[in-house]
This record gives C-alpha cells, sequence and structure tokens, in this order.
C-alpha cells in the first residue's frame, strides 16, 4: 500500500488478556519501529527490526511485550497478559533504512480495562 | 530520564503571528534534529529537521534553529495558521547502530483564526 497500515485502529481489552497489534509497513521498507504514547508522554521507542539483522529490543518495557516482523514485512507486536498501564497509542513506523524519513501509520489506541 | 525535552504542552497564537515552539536536548553526542506535526488519530508526519553543521533551516513557512551551545533548538511558524493546529514532536537522531528517533513529549499548538 502507499502508506503504513495498522490494524486494529482501536482495541479494548480486559485486563490480564493477550493482545497483538499489526503493523504493514511501506513496500520496499527495510526498517521497522514500534513507539507508544502513552497519556502526557512522548513517543517512547520500543523495538526496531531492519532486514535480517537481530532486533533491538532494548526499548520493550517488560517480558510481557515482544515482537516479530515475519518475511522482512509484516510486523506483529505481542502484549501478554496486559496491564493498565499498557493503556497507550501504538505507533509503528517505516523507512528506507533507518534514521529520518519515518513514515508513521496512524496507530492502535490501546485501552485495558 | 528525557533526553529531549519540549517544556511547554501548550501553545496557542493568533492566526497570521509567529509560533515558536521550544526544544532542549541533554545529548551534546545528538547531531540531527526533527519536527514532526500530529494531528488526533493519525500519526506523526515529518516536518523538518535540521543537521547539527547548520543553525538553521528554511522550508516555507517554517524555520528550523539550532543553539548547539545552548542544546537548544526551536521550531518558528510564520505566518501561522489554524490548520498548523496540531501536536508538534521535536526528535534527535540517535546515531547508533539502531538509529532510532528520540522524541520530546510535545507540544499541543491552537492557532486562533
Amino acid at each position: 500500500g502507499a502508506g503504513v497500515s495498522q490494524s486494529p485502529s482501536n482495541k479494548v481489552t480486559e485486563k490480564g488478556k493477550d493482545v497483538e497489534l499489526r503493523c504493514d509497513p511501506i513496500s520496499g521498507h527495510t526498517a521497522l519501529y514500534w513507539y507508544r504514547q502513552s497519556l502526557g508522554q512522548g513517543l517512547e521507542f520500543l523495538i526496531y527490526f531492519q532486514g535480517n539483522s537481530a532486533p533491538d529490543k532494548s526499548g520493550l518495557p517488560s517480558d510481557r511485550f515482544s515482537a516479530e516482523r515475519t518475511g522482512g514485512s509484516v510486523s506483529t507486536l505481542t502484549i501478554q497478559r496486559t496491564q493498565q498501564e499498557d493503556s497507550a497509542v501504538y505507533l509503528c513506523a517505516s523507512s528506507v533504512q533507518g534514521g529520518d524519513g519515518y513514515t508513521f501509520g496512524s496507530g492502535t489506541r490501546l485501552t485495558v480495562v | 530520564d528525557q533526553q529531549v525535552k519540549q517544556n511547554s504542552p501548550s501553545l496557542s497564537v493568533q492566526e497570521g503571528r509567529i509560533s515558536i515552539l521550544n526544544c532542549d536536548y541533554t545529548n551534546s553526542m545528538f547531531d540531527y534534529f526533527l519536527w514532526y506535526k500530529k494531528y488526533p488519530a493519525e500519526g506523526p508526519t515529518f516536518l523538518i529537521s535540521i543537521s547539527s553543521i547548520k543553525d538553521k533551516n528554511e522550508d516555507g513557512r517554517f524555520t528550523v534553529f539550532l543553539n548547539k551551545s545552548a542544546k537548544h533548538l526551536s521550531l518558528h511558524i510564520v505566518p501561522s495558521q489554524p490548520g498548523d493546529s496540531a501536536v508538534y514532536f521535536c526528535a534527535a537522531l540517535d546515531g547508533g547502530a539502531t538509529n532510532k528517533l528520540i522524541f520530546g513529549t510535545g507540544t499541543l499548538l491552537a492557532v486562533q483564526p
């Protein structure tokens, strides 16, 4: 597609449930990033994928968070046993090779009740 | 520890006047900075950037100024238009292997007609 596509756009889940968030980057973009924006906070880096290299997971806040990128394209961010503090907008971005020139998706607004 | 800071959570200006959004950073190794604009329910979009070898970069109504000694940058919008009303994020490029962007907390700009 023309842009970065994220689904679902909104997700409400009960505390303790697992959720999966999907990101479909721009075709040909080798770099993919996940960020999240909690209420009143900036964009917090979570994880970075670049081609076939090992991902940089240094931003993941806990071991309940994991992400995969299959075939160098679509990425899934999984949050296990969700907590209320996980409520945020989760943003995915892709770029040709990292650095500037990110294109962001519209995000998934996750609400844990 | 917030490496990129936007100390004004909001700013209101009259249409036609100048908007000045400020950003401070703590890491003197940062050498590339960007401004992103975000409308509600949309992902951030790239606005303008500046390299540390420059102290000013201009693009139409938008100008970014960089003061390296003060570790400060600012975005000037002149003349401001109601369509400029959005959240503006300052970001610094972390030039390590990840090339990720480190974002500030954003400033909500409201341009009054």
